[in-house]
């Protein structure tokens, strides 16, 4: 049974960051890449990144380059994603997703999400 | 990027079909699989479709997808309509490596 399970909610201030933890238990890790996804109150769905742990390399949507990491903990089947010079307009639920085995085929499991306000 | 456009909303009665539309853009809808997922409120996103018209083990055979290459979009169709079915659905392809994902649609089942 595979389960996603992200660090809990989070207050910060304009200005400061974010770290999000994705715990992934079953499965394989290394062998599966991980997305990021946020959604910010009563809006849609938006992609901000993934990683393959067995390569390492990171993709990022142009929305969010220079201010999202998305890394990997092979040691701790863990996946991460920093959000850096947060605004009020990050406030949203941050989710991770697996992605499913063949490439470009969307998502089978997803994390819980995790609640990110941003508010001075 | 291209863009990915689904109506706002769609309503239909209970035991009734209803057909949610996604328009590509730009590029052929057949370039890239399309999934569908599924949005209770206060919950996370789940698969209902993916590789265009494929079902994960567990989603009932009322719901099927398909794409039409002449109007470039792809469907997501809902059969026998249920009350739990009322959610808001989004479907999502890609573009190379980038993720796209449509504007989703709520669906109200009255």
């Amino acid at each position: 049974q595979v389960q996603l399970v992200q660090s809990g909610a989070e207050v910060k201030k304009p200005g400061s960051s974010v770290k999000v933890s994705c715990k992934t238990s079953g499965g394989t890790f290394s062998s599966y890449a991980f997305t990021w996804v946020r959604q910010a109150p009563g809006q849609g769905l938006e992609w901000m990144g993934g990683i393959i742990p067995l390569f390492g390399t990171a993709n990022y949507a142009q929305n969010f380059q220079g201010r999202v990491t998305i890394t990997t903990d092979e040691s701790t089947s863990t996946a991460y994603m920093e959000l850096t010079s947060l605004r009020s307009e990050d406030t949203a639920v941050y989710y991770c997703a697996r992605d499913r085995a063949v490439t470009a085929t969307g998502f089978d499991y997803w994390g819980q999400g995790t609640l990110v306000t941003v508010s001075s | 990027n291209f863009m990915l456009t689904q109506p706002h909303s769609v309503s239909e009665s209970p035991g009734k079909t209803v057909t949610i539309s996604c328009t590509r853009s730009s590029g052929s809808i057949a370039s890239n699989y399309v999934q569908w997922y599924q949005q209770r409120p206060g919950s996370s996103p789940t698969t209902v479709i993916y590789e265009d018209n494929q079902r994960p083990s567990g989603v009932p055979d009322r719901f099927s997808g398909s794409i039409d290459s002449s109007s470039n979009s792809a469907s997501l169709t809902i059969s026998g309509l249920k009350t739990e079915d009322e959610a808001d659905y989004y479907c999502q392809s890609y573009d190379f490596t980038n993720v796209i994902f449509g504007g989703g649609t709520k669906l109200t089942v009255l």
